[in-house]
């Protein structure tokens, strides 16, 4: 299994340009997690998808963030226009939810950087 | 809410020597535990995890946890520390009865191994 893929690794913009981070997650998982990572606020979950339905973007931080889920091996998470502070590492995660045994299956993470 | 405490940001530790991450969590019911590992440069992975039975659990790379209702914790060790365990210790908590697929993760703990 290939595990979660995420791209890209690594994205540079300039403040004002709309960012696209993608995920693949692990074949036959029902449930995707997008988090960000950064050195003040550690691993913040920003929203999370079970069955391709979101069930909690109470994470996301404004609304020039947005996440999709069109079908279940693919997942965007968008940000527009970028600003600086979003500079962040973005994790994507994935899971098989069958009952309560939560273990997650994390991405190598994009790093964005927003100039 | 349930919060996960990760009492120390660092911890710096000799090779050879003795090491314990400090993992306290917040909640009267009962929960599942986890600790991630994030080596530089790449998502997260599972170390270990409790669900139920023994309190003392085995996890990869020699590590263990042990499960401390009373007190709330879930504190990580490893008898004897290498090079390669330099890294970033996350502590995690799921709610069985809670949202499907949710984890809280603590702010992590990064393990600084000397020669």
């Amino acid at each position: 299994d290939a595990g979660v893929i995420q791209s890209p690794r690594h994205e540079v913009t300039e403040m004002g340009q709309e960012v696209t981070l993608r995920c693949k997650p692990i074949s036959g998982h029902n449930s995707l997690f997008w988090y960000r990572q950064t050195m003040m606020r550690g691993l913040e979950l920003l929203i999370y998808f079970n069955n391709n339905v979101p069930i909690d973007d109470s994470g996301m931080p404004e609304d020039r963030f947005s996440a999709k889920m069109p079908n279940a091996s693919f997942s965007t998470l968008k940000i527009q226009p970028s600003e600086p502070r979003d500079s962040a590492v973005y994790f994507c995660a994935s899971n098989l939810w069958q009952g309560p045994y939560n273990e997650q299956f994390f991405g190598p993470g994009t790093r964005l950087t927003v100039l | 809410a349930q919060s996960v405490t990760q009492l120390d940001s660092q911890v710096p530790v000799f090779e050879e020597a003795p090491v314990e991450l400090r993992c306290n969590y917040s909640s009267s019911v009962s929960v599942y535990l986890f600790w991630y590992v994030q080596y530089p440069n790449q998502g997260l992975q599972l170390l270990l995890k409790y669900l139920s039975g023994s309190t003392l659990v085995k996890g990869i790379n020699g590590f263990e946890a042990e499960f401390n209702k009373s007190q709330t914790s879930f504190h990580l060790r490893k008898p004897s520390v290498h090079i390669s365990d330099t890294a970033e210790y996350f502590c995690a908590v799921s709610d069985p009865g809670g949202s499907q697929g949710n984890l809280i993760f603590g702010k992590g703990t990064k393990l600084s191994v000397k020669p």
